[in-house]
């Protein structure tokens, strides 16, 4: 069964350029979340989709947006990029239907982002 | 400039020893926490969870322990191996939106 998909791994980036990031989850996944790692604030909640709706979104500026297709595959978007914005974007899966509101997040490799 | 990260407590332990990795959490309301290994290079990975009704969950060399009362979780790896070795995240939250602590470096020396 093959895991969580993102690409790319690495990408360079220019302040105020946008950038794009892709996720496959895990087939049978509806459930696509993303997160931010930095050194400094360590693993923060982006935004989670749940059959195309976002279900829930972290404390993030407008500058950071995604979507979900039909299919599960996600993108997140990154706006007028800032320094700050270098960081590991990690996306991570889950059936994301348990009734009791917990299930277990199945995590990408990452794709790491710097901005120059 | 130099720039600041988070400081992350490490914890060494030798090869054939028992590990114990504490985490604080701050939502009382929390009904589900759960732990991640991280190595160098990829994505946290899924080691084990528990819910609030519960204090103690066994997986394989894994033990969970929960105390709502002071708000601590803490994870046992028995036995520790040198792939042991990585960054352990304690996570509290539910529908795809976890909250993730600092995470403590474990270091087995053999």
């Amino acid at each position: 069964k093959a895991g969580v998909t993102q690409t790319p791994r690495y990408l360079i980036k220019t302040r105020g350029q946008q950038v794009t990031l892709s996720c496959s989850p895990i087939s049978g996944h509806r459930s696509v979340s993303w997160y931010q790692q930095t050194p400094g604030q360590g693993l923060q909640f982006l935004f989670e989709y749940f059959s195309e709706t976002q279900r829930n979104k972290g404390n993030f500026p407008g500058r950071f947006s995604g979507r979900q297709f039909s299919n599960s595959r996600s993108e997140m978007n990154v706006s007028t990029l800032e320094l700050g914005d270098s960081a590991l974007y990690l996306c991570a899966s889950s059936q994301g239907a348990d009734s009791s509101g917990a299930n277990v997040l199945t995590f990408g490799a990452g794709s790491r982002l710097t901005v120059l | 400039g130099e720039s600041v990260g988070l400081h992350l407590p490490t914890l060494s332990v030798q090869e054939g020893d028992n590990s114990i990795i504490n985490c604080a959490y701050s939502n009382s309301a929390s009904d589900y926490f759960i732990w991640y290994k991280q190595e160098s290079g990829k994505g946290p990975q899924f080691i084990i969870d528990i819910r609030s009704n519960m204090d103690k969950r066994q997986g394989q060399r894994v033990t969970v322990l929960l105390n709502k009362t002071v708000k601590h979780l803490s994870l046992q790896i028995a036995a520790t191996q040198p792939g042991d070795s990585a960054v352990y995240f304690c996570a509290e939250g539910s529908w795809g939106k976890l909250q993730f602590g600092a995470g403590t470096q474990v270091v087995v020396t053999p």
